[in-house]
């Protein structure tokens, strides 16, 4: 049982790159987040999406696009890499409704340069 | 717009002693309130999580919460701490009409000293 995928587990790009960090899950959730985590911050909702084709915006989408073509996969991209995007980014899914748990995947450490 | 409060960045707790982490969710509608860990490197999992009923709440690890509305707070506690209980800890609030968007406090760091 896969869970939640995120590739790459580690990525450095130079400033005013971009890439797409991929998310997948396996189990037929509804609702996909991606979060960003610095230090002292917690965890930030960047974007999140309640189905497929249907996207809305977290705390913080400046500079990050999404997509949700299918139930599957929910890959965040970063158009024009800067360092202040430096962090660690996780996926999570969830069935739909208030009270369900989030599966979270391993995590990507991106560094800007 | 919908937040949580964990005002302890980092505890220190000598192994066997017993913990309190601190959670304060904004009023609002009804919450729906959530504890994740997180161990050093890896993703979150979910210790334990309140919506209505009893007030305290069992999870998993000996973890337990209890929930007081008349203090808008969700604390975490645990009657004697193990040292594979180190990790970062985080409180987490859905609302009626906002289930998809779960949102997380700052975390609070847990050391243990043997």
């Amino acid at each position: 049982n896969a869970g939640v995928t995120q590739t790459p587990k580690f990525q450095v790009l130079k400033t005013g790159q971009s890439m797409t960090l991929q998310c997948a899950q396996d189990m037929n959730h509804e609702y996909m987040s991606w979060y960003r985590q610095d230090p002292g911050m917690g965890l930030r909702l960047i974007h999140y999406s309640v189905g497929a084709g249907i996207t809305d915006q977290g705390e913080v989408p400046n500079g990050y696009n999404v997509s949700r073509s299918t139930t599957e996969d929910f890959p965040l991209r970063l158009l024009s890499a800067a360092p202040s995007q430096t962090s660690v980014y996780f996926c999570a899914s969830r069935p739909p409704g208030q009270f369900t748990e989030a599966f979270f995947g391993q995590g990507t450490r991106l560094t800007v340069v | 717009a919908q937040s949580v409060t964990q005002p302890d960045i980092h505890i220190t707790v000598s192994e066997g002693a017993s913990l309190e982490l601190r959670c304060n969710y904004s009023y609002g509608a009804t919450p729906y309130l959530f504890w994740y860990v997180q161990s050093p490197g890896q993703g979150l999992q979910l210790l334990l999580k309140y919506f209505s009923g009893d007030t305290l709440v069992q999870g998993i690890k000996g973890f337990e919460a209890e929930f007081k509305r008349s203090q808008s707070s969700f604390n975490l506690r645990k009657p004697s701490v193990h040292w594979s209980d180190a990790a970062e800890y985080f409180c987490a609030v859905t609302y009626t009409g906002t289930a998809s968007k779960l949102t997380f406090g700052t975390g609070t760091r847990l050391q243990v000293t043997l």
